[in-house]
């Protein structure tokens, strides 16, 4: 069984740039989860896709925006970047069932450390 | 959003004592928890699953759901220097994830 995979690990960027991010669910799993996570603080969270589909979303602008492949993984594109942007960007993969927003068992992948300056 | 309430800690406890970490909710209709390890500079872990009222064991950990008192804990039994972690205690179902900044947990020799 394949875990959950990102890349990059690490990303530098300058501020106004446009940066994205991939992610690789668990073999199995349908539902993938995008969360970003500020020094000290918990992950927050910025919108899930299932079935190549926006499912759900937080309280994140326009800029950030996401797709879902047919083989479930998934980019997460921030555009316009802000110095507060800066965060480790986390993916998760879930199995979601039936089209609703499904928020439990998430297996995380180990981040994208996003820098701006 | 489902909002849960953790104390951030630091609990610091020694090594071989049992590590209690509480979580209190205010949503009745939450029907399951999710208890994550983190380390320091790493990823969530999923440690704990708890879907009914009553105790749930593995290994060294057991999670607790109380839904009369809308309380949920995980106990660490013979606690390790290895455990020291912030812990993050999340509703399940329907709803965006609320993650807090969980319970810091230190185990000291």
């Amino acid at each position: 069984e394949t875990g959950v995979t990102q890349s990059p690990t690490h990303l530098i960027k300058t501020r106004g740039q446009q940066v994205t991010l991939r992610c690789s669910s668990q073999s199995g799993h349908n539902t993938v989860s995008w969360y970003q996570q500020a020094l000290g603080q918990g992950p927050q969270f910025i919108f899930q896709y299932y079935r190549e589909e926006e499912n759900g979303r937080g309280n994140f602008p326009p800029r950030f925006s996401g797709l879902q492949f047919p083989n479930y993984s998934s980019e997460l594109n921030v555009n316009a970047l802000e110095l507060d942007d800066s965060a480790l960007y986390l993916c998760a993969s879930s199995l979601g069932t039936s089209g609703y927003p499904s928020y439990n068992e998430q297996f995380f992948g180990p981040g994208t450390r996003l820098t701006v300056l | 959003q489902k909002e849960v309430e953790q104390n951030s800690g630091p609990l610091s406890v020694p090594e071989g004592a049992i590590a209690s970490l509480n979580c209190t909710y205010s949503d009745r209709g939450s029907q399951s928890f999710f208890w994550y390890r983190q380390y320091s500079g790493k990823s969530p872990e999923l440690i704990m699953s708890i879907y009914s009222n009553g105790d749930k064991e593995d290994g060294r950990f057991t999670a607790q759901l109380n839904k009369a008192s809308q309380y949920v804990s995980l106990l660490i039994r013979d606690s390790q220097p290895s455990d020291s972690a912030t812990y993050l205690c999340v509703p399940g179902g329907s709803y965006i994830p609320t993650f807090g900044r969980g319970t810091s947990l230190i185990v000291h020799p």
